[in-house]
């Protein structure tokens, strides 16, 4: 299967741990998008990266969260001293480097802190 | 930030009814995606307008992309089961609405 994978599938951490979700786009995509889903609402964007470059990050994303690539391919996204409000989908999607941009999405991380 | 509306924010009908759903912004858009995403699953994309006044068809679904490139409508002609699930619009590449929530009675 050559689409977008995401590790672990799910997460259950207690308040005030940090985690990492994975992200593997489909290889020859350059551009990377993480995005938190919660129940009955739109996917609400967090940040977004052209290879490795960070070009957007949300106003909304405390400085808890951070998100890495390092080599232009894999994404981590990570959050530090989780809280309940941070349980969610946490889904990562990929597109290629030119219009439309359309994004093909991961199965995503559900993470839920306790 | 970018605001956008989506509606209506359910909708149920009768397997062969005709859906509609809306999708409205405050600002004038560069593009807008469509996207449906099943019950457990994930969004999958749709289709991209970026045209003032472009109308796209897929099958029994027809894109449109308002004139003034402020609104875009997603229409299903005779619904199926197979249609059911939650229907999105994102507009600037990334910012998603709520989205409409279908359900079909067979």
């Amino acid at each position: 299967d050559t689409g977008v994978s995401q590790d672990p599938r799910h997460k259950i951490t207690k308040r005030g741990q940090n985690v990492t979700f994975r992200c593997d786009p489909i290889s020859e995509h350059n551009r990377l998008y993480w995005y938190r889903q919660t129940l009955g609402q739109g996917p609400e964007f967090l940040t977004y990266f052209q290879n490795e470059a960070q070009l957007e990050k949300s106003r909304l994303l405390s400085d808890r969260f951070s998100a890495e690539r390092p080599k232009g391919s894999f994404s981590t996204l990570e959050i530090q001293r989780t809280e309940q409000g941070d349980s969610a989908m946490y889904l990562c999607a990929s597109s290629p480097g030119q219009r439309p941009y359309e994004q093909y999405f991961g199965p995503g991380t559900r993470l839920t802190v306790t | 930030g970018q605001q956008v509306m989506q509606i209506p924010q359910y909708q149920h009908v009768q397997e062969g009814e005709d859906f509609t759903t809306y999708c409205n912004s405050s600002t004038t858009l560069s593009n807008i995606q469509w996207y449906k995403q099943r019950p457990g699953g994930h969004p999958v994309f749709l289709i991209q307008l970026v045209k003032s006044g472009e109308v796209k068809k897929q099958k029994r679904l027809t894109f449109q992309f308002g004139e003034a490139k402020k609104n875009s409508s997603l229409h299903i002609t005779a619904t199926q089961t197979t249609d059911v699930g939650t229907y999105f619009c994102a507009v600037n590449d990334m910012r998603f609405g709520a989205g409409t929530r279908l359900t079909v009675k067979p």
